[in-house]
């Protein structure tokens, strides 16, 4: 299994609902990442799990809260989001300690807050 | 903090032809990776090359070749034989080697492949 799984692949959900993003990995990686990325711009760091333990937050509001169950899980729960949070929400994996094999993604989250 | 820079917002290539996308990047450091992602409209980033920066051969993978010049910290991608199939957003990223735990990307060059 070489593939980052995403989902749900869309969300819609307005600014007082609380949703969850899921992303699961079985390739034995034990760093895991969520970016944000707006139309026809770069993808931005949010966060950085690596052995299970958060490692970088990237001064992302508390309205976005990150959670790693297990080595092959990673979740990016959704609470009281605004209008400017709508984005694709990316996934991403790799080994922990060989930096030079790059992350492997997943296709995201399209999400839209109304 | 290390940055990446890509200076063409967009590319046009014929089919058949070759095009160059261009990335430079600062740093302080000596040890690192580079690399080109690239990203259809199915969203997905797909690694397209990989550059060790202690090595000076150029990474090649199939039609896709880098020429990377560390001195002027410069990493561009060669595509040859464009395909439609290749027309997508491009991305140039880096990642220390001290610092694994994050990778920073390039604005991006959108390529388009014309038939």
């Amino acid at each position: 299994d070489t593939e980052v799984t995403q989902t749900p692949k869309h969300l819609v959900m307005g600014m007082t609902n609380k949703k969850s993003l899921k992303c699961e990995q079985h390739m034995g990686h034990r760093a895991m990442y969520w970016y944000k990325q707006k139309a026809k711009k770069p993808p931005e760091l949010m966060f950085v799990y690596s052995y299970e333990k958060l490692s970088i937050n990237e001064s992302v509001p508390s309205r976005f809260s990150p959670e790693c169950p297990n080595s092959s899980l990673l979740n990016l729960h959704l609470h009281a989001l605004q209008p400017e949070d709508s984005a694709l929400y990316l996934c991403a994996s790799s080994q922990a300690y060989r930096t030079g094999y790059g992350y492997t993604f997943g296709s995201g989250t399209r999400l839209t807050v109304v | 903090a290390q940055t990446v820079t890509q200076s063409q917002p967009e590319m046009s290539v014929q089919e058949a032809e070759t095009v160059t996308l261009s990335c430079t990047y600062d740093t302080s450091e000596s040890d690192y990776y580079l690399f080109w992602y690239k990203q259809p409209p199915s969203r997905q980033m797909i690694l397209v090359i990989r550059q060790e920066a202690y090595k000076q051969q150029n990474a090649t993978e199939n039609r896709f070749s880098v020429n990377f010049q560390k001195a002027a910290k410069s990493f561009s991608l060669k595509i040859s034989d464009s395909q439609l199939g290749d027309a997508a957003m491009y991305f140039c990223a880096y990642r220390s080697a001290d610092n694994n735990n994050d990778m920073r990307f390039g604005a991006g060059t959108r390529l388009t492949v014309k038939p």
